[in-house]
């Protein structure tokens, strides 16, 4: 089965602090995604990457960034944290074999950030 | 543009009764469609998608979907529902042939299953 893993499932920080918001997949896709979702919202699309140290916006890129240095790694980083960044974060991976747009996008269990 | 839409936010049913979770979407070409269901506190997972072949696609803990192209729908259904079937679910679309563009997501329906 595919493993999508994020390392901290619940984390508090302060406004101000640099965060940061580990993902590994382990079925070497090529595809990854950084998802915010938020009540009412849906899932928003943040960046999201097709290779090592590629990137691309998505939707709500405003005060994020990602860094991809390995292909199964892909980290969210919150410059400079801020209330309204409080929410539920989802990383995705799919991989880009076969019928590329028809492949699956995995999900792992999310992280909740606090900001205060 | 991609674009899907969830009308319901809320979906309540009887334990036992069929269930219906609808999703219509707007894409310029074919689609490629996708149920998740998200648990409480949990991430997104894979219920079930449509690529070609057969409109009736069945996915995982009985659930099944029907793509419609003239209606643009994809609507999740169920015979019989279960209260373990509460949770909020998510359509989502991504266009054929549109390489590795992400999924674009409805903004999700809450089942609610009454015992």
């Amino acid at each position: 089965d595919v493993k999508v893993t994020q390392s901290s499932r619940y984390l508090v920080k302060r406004t101000g602090e640099k965060v940061f918001l580990e993902c590994v997949q382990d079925m070497d896709h090529e595809n990854m995604f950084w998802y915010r979702q938020d009540p009412g919202l849906g899932l928003r699309l943040i960046y999201f990457s097709y290779d090592v140290k590629m990137k691309e916006k998505g939707d709500i890129p405003e005060g994020y960034s990602v860094s991809r240095e390995k292909k199964e790694r892909f980290s969210l980083i919150l410059e400079s944290a801020s209330t309204n960044q409080t929410s539920m974060y989802l990383c995705a991976s799919s991989s880009q074999t076969g019928t590329a747009s028809g492949n699956t996008i995995y999900f792992g269990e999310g992280s909740w950030l606090t900001v205060v | 543009a991609q674009s899907v839409a969830q009308p319901e936010d809320q979906v309540n049913v009887a334990e036992g009764n069929p269930l219906t979770v609808k999703c219509t979407y707007s894409v310029s070409g074919n689609p490629y469609l996708f149920w998740y269901v998200q648990y409480p506190n949990r991430g997104l997972q894979f219920l079930l998608k449509y690529i070609t072949g057969d409109n009736l696609v069945k996915g995982s803990y009985g659930f099944e979907a029907e793509f419609n192209k003239s209606q643009t729908s994809f609507h999740l259904k169920k015979p019989s529902a279960l209260v373990s079937d509460s949770a909020l679910y998510f359509c989502a679309v991504r266009v054929v042939n549109s390489g590795n563009t992400p999924l674009v997501f409805g903004k999700g329906t809450r089942l609610s299953v009454i015992a």
